[in-house]
């Protein structure tokens, strides 16, 4: 069964303790993978996509790479606005473009 | 550029009624994909639609249904509304093929069902 899952649920960080998020999926052909960024009621909002082994991607304090089994994204000297829930989301070849599914996410809070 | 705008931002709704949803996908977008979203299950998959046909469902019972207009816009349907459907229903709009930006999310709709 396709499935996707993130790690840790939960993390909380000082300013500036860089770390990394864990996406870890199985599914049946990759087309690509996504990681959203989610403040409390609102909606995703878009970071990054990775189509293949090899690739990272990067965007102010955040780096996303991708291996053939799971995805990281690296935090680098966070500040207490990266608090927010990432979640990660895979779309599989076999399934239509809006057809993604998505790990429960990691809940990340950054302490001035 | 305006984002993607789903009405209403919170409904509650007594067991046994039904609901409609509506979402404005962003300007020129034709694909409009809806999920829930619940913190024992994370946002699962309901369905997608593309020029007013749905492409795909995900595994939800047939009370939830949606629709797509001519001009994008597209409403969901809970009929015969349950405890378990309170949720976050999120609508998500993309050009179609352009995966490399992702899928826009609106705020979302929070549905109280009591």
């Amino acid at each position: 069964e396709d499935q996707v899952t993130q790690s840790p649920e939960a993390l909380r960080l000082q300013e500036g303790e860089s770390s990394s998020l864990n996406c870890s999926y199985t599914v049946s052909g990759l087309r690509g993978l996504f990681w959203y960024r989610q403040d409390p009621g609102k909606g995703p909002e878009f970071l990054f996509t990775l189509y293949s082994a090899g690739e990272e991607k990067e965007k102010e304090r955040l780096k996303a790479t991708l291996t053939k089994k799971e995805s990281f994204l690296h935090i680098t000297a966070p500040k207490p606005e990266d608090s927010a829930t990432y979640l990660c989301a895979v779309r599989r070849i076999r399934g239509s473009q809006g057809n993604l599914i998505f790990g429960k996410g990691t809940k990340l809070s950054v302490k001035p | 550029k305006a984002g993607v705008t789903q009405t209403p931002r919170y409904l509650i709704k007594t067991r046994g009624q039904q609901v409609t949803l509506s979402c404005s996908p962003i300007s020129g977008h034709r694909s409009v994909s809806w999920y829930q979203q619940t913190p024992g299950q994370g946002l699962q998959f309901l369905f997608e639609y593309f020029s007013e046909t749905q492409r795909n469902k995900g595994n939800f019972p047939g009370r939830f249904s949606g629709r797509q207009f001519s001009n994008s816009r597209s409403e969901m349907n809970v009929s015969t509304l349950e405890l378990g459907d309170s949720a976050l229903y999120l609508c998500a709009s993309s050009l179609a093929g352009q995966g490399e930006t992702g899928y826009t999310f609106g705020s979302g709709t929070r549905l109280t069902v009591v």
